[in-house]
Parts: C-alpha cells; structure tokens; sequence
C-alpha cells in the first residue's frame, strides 16, 4: 500500500526567506506525486503534479518540487517565500495502474510566515 | 463553469440523525471522490467512482454509503451519525489519469 510522510507538521519561515517542505512516500515503483495547497477555510488547490519525466517540477504561484527516486522524496521549494503562501500544504501520492489512480496524502503540514 | 460544488457548505447533527450530502460537478469527469479531512490526519479517501452506476470503497467508508445515479452527481450518506463523523467532508473530480478537483468543504458536526 502506498502512504505519505511530511515530517514537518508545522514550519514557520519570514517573509522573504526561501522554504522547503518534505515528503517523503512508500510506493513499489514510481508513483504519480501531488502537492496541492489549502488556505484557511478553502478547498485544496493543486499546486504542481509529477507524472513522469523531468525530475525537477515547476508549478504555480513560483513552487516547484523535486523527485528523487533514490530517497523516495518530493520535496516543495519556493526561493522567496510572501506572506500569502501562509496555508497548509499537503503532498499526495497516486498508485498509476491504468487510468484509475486513487491518491493517498500526508497529514499536512501547515505554514506560518512573519513579516 | 462552476467546477465542483458541494451541498450544505454547514451542517449539525444529532446523533443517530441521518443525511445525505451532494457533490456536482459540470467538467464531464468520469471519477468522483469523496474524502474527509481531521486535524493532523490529512485527507483519507471515504469512497470514491469511476462511472455512473459505480461505486468502491476507500480507506475509511465504514459508516457512509454512496451511489452515482448521474455521472455529474455523487452523493455521501450517513445512515445513522455518529460523533466520530465530524469532520469536513471534501468531493472530488477527474477525468481518467488526470489531476482531482476539489470541491470548496463541507463542515459537518454530529453532536
């Protein structure tokens, strides 16, 4: 079965400051890889997806993400973070198999940024 | 085109009250989730389809009962409900081997 591990629960960074959040998965073979982003009280938007191909991942709002099949890791970047990034964010993990995929995340893990 | 939308946005039960909640979507996708979401739990997959008149279940689906009459349409019960049911409770949508959409939540306290 697949899981997903975000060490970090919470984070807290300064405006400015460039962050990096982990996730770490358990899959058999490479598996479709998400972050998506969840402001307060809102739905979950997708930040950037991983399918195949180019490791390095670019997605919106200036994210992008790393996949490192050697350390099962897909980790979030932004080299500047603004103080509306301030949300939690959630990596997930999709088993590909035909065109169905199931995603399974990560408990969250959830940013504060001070001015 | 208004995505993924969810009914109610709120709700309170009482215990052993039963209800259904209704998630629509207008994109044409043929899967439909529903997840719930629990403070330090992340999201867990309740059940979820992959067509009209289809339905499987997920990670957690003891307690809810779903049915896809319409594809557009997939509706969550809760026959009977329960204290450990509040939670907020997110629909789904994609089109095969593509990326879910997610609908806004609905916050359900079951006292």
């Amino acid at each position: 079965a697949q899981s997903v591990t975000q060490p970090d629960i919470h984070i807290t960074v300064s405006e400015g400051a460039s962050l990096e959040l982990r996730c770490n998965y358990s899959y058999g073979a490479t598996p479709y890889l998400f972050w998506y982003v969840q402001s307060p009280g809102q739905g979950l938007q997708l930040l950037l997806k991983y399918f195949s191909g180019d490791t390095l991942v670019q997605g919106i709002k200036g994210f992008e993400a790393e996949f490192k099949r050697s350390q099962s890791s897909f980790n979030l970047r932004k080299p500047s973070v603004h103080w509306s990034d301030a949300a939690e964010y959630f990596c997930a993990v999709g088993a590909p198999g035909g065109s169905n995929y199931k995603l399974t995340f990560g408990k969250g893990t959830l940013l504060t940024v001070n001015p | 085109n208004a995505g993924v939308t969810q009914t109610p946005k709120f709700r309170v039960l009482k215990t052993g009250q039963s209800m259904t909640l209704l998630c629509a979507q207008d994109m044409n996708h043929e899967y439909m989730y529903w997840y719930r979401q629990d403070p330090g739990m992340g999201l867990r997959l309740i059940h979820y389809s992959v067509g009209e008149g289809t339905t499987a279940k997920g990670e957690v689906p003891d307690g809810y009962n779903v049915s896809r009459l319409k594809k557009q349409n997939f509706l969550l019960g809760l026959e009977s409900a329960a204290p450990s049911q509040t939670s907020v409770y997110f629909c789904a949508s994609s089109s095969p081997g593509q990326k879910q959409y997610f609908g806004p939540g609905t916050r359900l306290t079951v006292t």
